[in-house]
């Protein structure tokens, strides 16, 4: 079976401050690991993908994140945050062989303070 | 080349009736997955269909709830005899393989049940 637990399900920053969005899997297989963004009454956008190549990955719009095996992690970092970065992010696991179907983690608010 | 499409972007119905959510994937795409968002909540997958096929309905409640992708055409969310409770986002995704490709999402259809 697999799940993702985001940590936070808020988080606030100053504008020009780093962002972290934490992030655990469980995964029986290897996963493939996503983040994406959901601006308000949007859908989703792809942020960067993890499928086992390089365990740093970078995405859109600044952000990166670094798959740690040993910690089940998959945190979602950027170095200055932008007011338009405001969203909620979501987490997700899959595993190819059993299907493709996304699992999504529950969401972290981000808030931007100007 | 159009992202997926879904539509009504909104959609209101009464206790009862029957709503009809539609879902067109991106070009060379064969692959759909419908997802549910109720509200504070993240996304869980209700169904993955191919062209004709119904490969995965692991997610869909068991009573009321049907799907389709026919060979020409949109894919099909149909809900009979709704409920309150069914007011959600439904978020329609494509990919062109199950293998290792990123699924793309459409803009949602949000229903709201009186």
């Amino acid at each position: 079976a697999q799940s993702v637990t985001q940590l936070d399900s808020h988080v606030s920053v100053s504008e020009g401050t780093p962002v972290l969005l934490r992030c655990n899997y469980s995964s029986s297989y290897s996963p493939s690991l996503f983040w994406y963004v959901q601006h308000p009454n949007k859908g989703l956008q792809l942020l960067l993908k993890y499928t086992s190549a390089a365990t740093l990955v970078k995405g859109i719009n600044g952000f990166e994140a670094e798959f740690k095996k040993s910690e089940t992690s998959f945190h979602l970092t950027k170095p200055s945050a932008h007011m338009s970065d405001a969203a909620e992010y979501f987490c997700v696991v899959t595993n190819y062989n059993q299907g493709g179907k996304l699992i999504f983690g529950q969401g972290t608010e981000l808030s931007v303070k100007p | 080349n159009a992202g997926v499409m879904q539509n009504p972007r909104h959609l209101v119905r009464r206790r009862g009736q029957e709503a009809r959510l539609r879902c067109s994937p991106m070009k060379g795409h064969s692959h759909v997955y419908w997802y549910r968002q109720l509200p504070e909540e993240g996304l869980k997958f209700m169904v993955y269909l191919q062209k004709e096929n119904i490969i995965d309905e692991s997610g869909m409640p068991k009573e009321r709830f049907s799907a389709e992708f026919p060979k020409e055409g949109p894919s099909i969310l149909r809900i009979q005899q709704v409920v309150r409770g069914d007011s959600a986002a439904y978020f329609c995704a494509s990919s062109p393989d199950r293998g290792r490709e990123t699924q793309y999402f459409g803009p949602g259809t949000r229903l709201l049940v009186l």
